[in-house]
């Protein structure tokens, strides 16, 4: 079966500091990954998407950058973090051109102090 | 751009009552429309989902009916539990894309 790993699950980080998460897809090939944000108590915001290796798609024009180094692995970054980067991240995958179930891992959330 | 609108962004029922949220879409392409739950702290879980060929989906206590013609769908909840409160989010797809366009929210609440 499938299975979805994200971490870190929580983190704590100053503002100006680096950031990775990072999420991994096991049990399918070729997954198309998603990276969500969402502020507390609000809706889930889409990042980005990729569809294949080195494929990036962004919706939103910010200080965040993802990448898909490897088939079933999806980095998030950051090379200095500002305070409205605070949130829940959720990295989620689907199987087919958004006709079928997408499916989140547990979650990273991050607080910038 | 496309977006889905969500009705009502909460919603407080007495346990046993039904419970009803609805969701307007604009991409009158999309068709497959899921419904989440995500509990406080926790990942968004699929609790039901319907396919544009059908008008509606049951799965024990919840549904999901779909209008086509008017571009929405909603979710049913029969004999509300206390564990049943949570926040629901309903979906689109954005045709041709591999997008999916979450609303805002719905926070329910039943009340013991």
């Amino acid at each position: 079966s499938q299975t979805i790993h994200q971490w870190p699950a929580t983190l704590v980080q100053p503002v100006g500091s680096p950031l990775s998460l990072e999420c991994t897809v096991e049990g399918t090939s070729n997954p198309n990954l998603y990276w969500y944000r969402q502020a507390a108590g609000r809706g889930l915001q889409l990042l980005f998407y990729s569809v294949g290796i080195g494929q990036i798609s962004s919706e939103v024009p910010q200080n965040l950058s993802a990448s898909r180094p490897q088939d079933r692995q999806f980095i998030l970054s950051s090379k200095k973090l500002l305070l409205s980067d605070s949130g829940f991240y959720l990295c989620a995958w689907s199987g087919q051109l958004n006709t079928g179930e997408l499916f989140f891992g547990e979650g990273s959330r991050l607080t910038v102090l | 751009g496309e977006n889905v609108e969500q009705h009502p962004s909460t919603l407080s029922v007495q346990e046993g009552d039904s419970a009803v949220i609805k969701c307007t879409y604009s991409d009158s392409a999309s068709n497959y429309f899921p419904w989440y739950k995500q509990e406080l702290g926790k990942r968004p879980q699929l609790i039901i989902d319907i396919r544009s060929n059908v008008g509606e989906k049951k799965d024990q206590r919840i549904a999901v009916t779909l209008n086509k013609t008017a571009k929405h769908f909603s979710l049913h909840i029969t004999e509300t539990q206390p564990e049943d409160s949570a926040v629901y989010f309903c979906a689109a797809p954005i045709s041709g894309t591999y997008k999916y366009i979450f609303g805002t929210g719905t926070r329910l609440k039943v009340l013991a």
